[in-house]
């Protein structure tokens, strides 16, 4: 079955630093790859997402790197705000645009 | 803006109840979808819907079920519910890779 997981759960960084979240997935029918935000008792909301034929794209202070040959992606913040702080999940979308979340990466900025 | 709308917030149920949750999207969006949220464990995909009627199992399909007779709601059935079923169960719609989540409910087994 699908899989996805992260390297670190839990991501410390100094505000104003460079954020980088990394994401290993395993199906590689995914189309494509989609970063989601979730904030404290809110739901998760869509950040940036990359077609599977791409290997980079570039949003508002984000940045998300696909390396297909070993499954791997990141989403890199820059010049990271305590508003950054949140939970990260990236998502493969499959077959029939099911929708599949990792375990989450905990990004806390220290001010 | 998109709106997502779970029927509850908050909801104790106890052992052995059918329980009923309920998700509104008001933005004509083809494909639904029933996560839960437990601590350490992210989302776990439980069932996914892509047109009316039609429906996929998630990872963790087991003790539930999902209706889907009108394109705008998607129901989460618990047929008996058990302890192992508190959670924050989340609701979402999408269209393509954007997907729009509801506020979440709380759901307690005792």
């Amino acid at each position: 079955g699908e899989s996805v997981g992260l390297h670190l759960p839990t991501l410390s960084v100094q505000e104003g630093d460079n954020s980088i979240i990394n994401c290993a997935y395993s199906n590689s029918a995914s189309d494509y790859f989609i970063w989601y935000k979730q904030e404290s008792g809110k739901g998760p909301q869509f950040i940036i997402d990359i077609r599977s034929n791409m290997d980079k794209r570039q949003g508002q202070r984000v940045t998300v790197l696909l390396n297909k040959t070993v499954k791997h992606l990141s989403l890199q913040i820059a010049a990271t705000q305590p508003g950054d702080s949140a939970v990260y999940f990236c998502a493969p979308r499959g077959a029939t645009n099911k929708l599949i979340f990792g375990t989450g990466t905990l990004l806390a900025v220290q001010p | 803006d998109v709106k997502v709308t779970q029927s509850s917030r908050y909801l104790v149920k106890r052992t052995g109840e059918k329980v009923f949750l309920e998700c509104v999207q008001d933005m004509d969006h083809e494909n639904m979808f029933w996560y839960r949220q437990d601590p350490g464990l992210g989302l776990r995909l439980i069932y996914f819907s892509y047109d009316v009627k039609m429906k996929e199992k998630g990872d963790i399909p087991e003790g539930y079920s999902v209706s889907r007779e009108k394109k705008e709601r998607f129901s989460l059935i618990l047929e008996s519910a058990s302890t192992n079923q508190t959670s924050m169960y989340l609701c979402a719609s999408a269209r393509a890779t954007e997907a729009f989540f509801g506020q979440g409910t709380r759901l307690t087994v005792v």
